[in-house]
C-alpha cells in the first residue's frame, strides 16, 4: 500500500539553526500538509499546499516557516531560525482530493537544544 | 469552548470488551469526520472516514456521527490487545483544508 515517507526520523538542532524536514507524499496525491504535535498535546495544522502554492496556513506558520515542492516527489518544511518551542513531532500528510482523507507519515521528531 | 473535545483517558478495558470512544465539537460547519489510530512514536493511521450524519461500519469498527448533538463516536467490538493505542478524532468543514483534531484517547486492552 502506498505510504507517506518522512526523513529524518529524528533531528536534533541548536537554537537559531535552520532545519529542513523532508517528505515524499503518495505519488498521485494533489494536496500536501504539515502538522505538528508537541509532546502531550493535540495534533495541530500548520499549512496546506496545492497546485504549487500555499492554500491555507495557521497562525503557527509564521515567517520562520516555509514550504516547498522542489520536484515532482518531495515536499519540504523549512524552519529558518529554530526556537526551543519548535521542538515537536512534525507530520507530513497528503490527500487525493479536497476533503478526502489524509494519509500521514510517521513523522520527524525535532529536538531544539 | 474548545472546537473539538475528547476525553484523554486513559481508558483500560479487558480483551473482548466493546469500547466506546467519543468526541464533541462546537463548529456546526464540520461535515467530514475521521478517526485515526496512533501507536507510540508513529503517525496517525486512518481508521474511519464519514461524511455528515449516520453510521459506518468496517469490520470490528463502527463510526457514528450525530450532527444535531455535535457528537461523534467510535465503537470497537471484540477488542484485542493490538487495539491498544491512542485514538484521535478529527474533522473538517466543506472546502476547508485543515483538519481539527481532538486531544486523543489513550486506550489499553488488557489480555
Amino acid at each position: 500500500e502506498p505510504e507517506v515517507t518522512q526523513t529524518p526520523s529524528h533531528q536534533v538542532t541548536q537554537m537559531g539553526q535552520e532545519v529542513i524536514l523532508r517528505c515524499v507524499p503518495i505519488s498521485n496525491h494533489l494536496y500536501f500538509y504539515w502538522y505538528r504535535q508537541i509532546l502531550g498535546q493535540k495534533v495541530e495544522f500548520l499549512v496546506s499546499f496545492y497546485n504549487n502554492e500555499i492554500s491555507e496556513k495557521s497562525e503557527i506558520f509564521d515567517d520562520q516557516f516555509s514550504v516547498e515542492r522542489p520536484d515532482g516527489s518531495n515536499f519540504t518544511l523549512k524552519i529558518r531560525s529554530t526556537k526551543l518551542e519548535d521542538s515537536a513531532m512534525y507530520f507530513c500528510a497528503s490527500s487525493g482530493l479536497n476533503n478526502s482523507p489524509l494519509h500521514f507519515g510517521n513523522g520527524t521528531r525535532l529536538t531544539v537544544t | 469552548q474548545k472546537e473539538v473535545e475528547q476525553d484523554p483517558g486513559p481508558l483500560s478495558v479487558p480483551e473482548g470488551a466493546i469500547v466506546s470512544l467519543n468526541c464533541t465539537y462546537s463548529n456546526s460547519a464540520f461535515q467530514y469526520f475521521m478517526w485515526y489510530r496512533q501507536y507510540s512514536r508513529k503517525g496517525p493511521e486512518l481508521l474511519m472516514y464519514t461524511y455528515s450524519s449516520g453510521n459506518k461500519e468496517d469490520g470490528r469498527f463502527t463510526a457514528q456521527v450525530d450532527k444535531s448533538s455535535k457528537y461523534i463516536s467510535l465503537f470497537i467490538r471484540d477488542s484485542q490487545p493490538s487495539d491498544s493505542a491512542t485514538y484521535l478524532c478529527a474533522m473538517s468543514a466543506q472546502g476547508a483544508q485543515k483538519l481539527v483534531f481532538g486531544q486523543g484517547t489513550r486506550l489499553t486492552i488488557n489480555p
